[in-house]
């Protein structure tokens, strides 16, 4: 099936400290997603990139989506204690409903 | 808000049961998931469903089933509960996606089944 690689698995950072996550797949995609789940909460979703080399923000979250749209990141400036949780890419290709999400990368801020 | 609601938020069931895990959705979807989440292994797609009585399998449908019989409403099954089928599952539910429109899935809570 789809493989969906997302780097690093585990990521501690001092308060303040930037934050990058990684997705990569091995099939050109449709678009990708990114989520965010609080501990013990649920998934919720944060954007979706759709073209190649598109680049968005949240404040102060980065998120872009490769030229050859195999390939994604999320990148936090300045990292909070409230940024803490575990972030999944989703993606899905051309044609299908169904999105397939990344392991996640969990991330703890140290105040 | 959109609101995703499972019926359990804790499930204890003994191996062998059938099990139903029911997700309600309040913002006529189209589409409707339940995914289960595991340590390490992120979130796998069971089963989804694009439109009433219709259903496809996931990734891992072994030993699961679902149903389908109103727009609102999807309902994972478990036919007889193993051990291994403890897991906290997610149900989500979403419009049909559009490039030129940025939302995606909303989930529910979860119900973490522990089957014993």
């Amino acid at each position: 099936g789809q493989q969906v690689m997302q780097i690093p698995q585990y990521q501690h950072v001092q308060e303040g400290e930037d934050f990058t996550t990684y997705c990569n797949s091995s099939t050109t995609l449709s678009n990708i997603q990114w989520y965010k789940q609080r501990p013990g909460g649920h998934p919720v979703f944060l954007i979706q990139l759709v073209k190649s080399g598109e680049v968005k923000k949240q404040k102060r979250l980065t998120f872009q989506f490769g030229e050859a749209k195999k390939n994604s990141s999320l990148h936090i400036t300045a990292t909070q204690t409230t940024d803490v949780g575990t972030y999944f890419c989703a993606q899905t290709t051309s044609g299908t409903y169904k999105y397939i999400f990344g392991t996640g990368t969990r991330l703890k801020v140290l105040a | 808000d959109v609101k995703v609601t499972q019926s359990s938020r804790y499930l204890v069931k003994r191996t062998g049961e059938k099990v139903f895990l029911e997700c309600v959705q309040d913002m006529d979807h189209e589409n409707m998931f339940w995914y289960r989440q595991d340590p390490g292994l992120g979130l796998r797609l069971i089963y989804f469903s694009y439109d009433v009585k219709m259903k496809e399998k996931g990734d891992i449908p072994e030993g699961y089933s679902v149903s389908r019989e109103k727009k609102e409403r999807f309902s994972l099954i478990l036919e007889s509960a193993s051990t291994n089928q403890t897991s906290m599952y997610l149900c989500a539910s979403s419009f049909v996606i559009q490039a030129s429109f940025n939302y995606g899935y909303t989930f529910g809570s979860g119900t973490r089944l522990t089957v014993v």
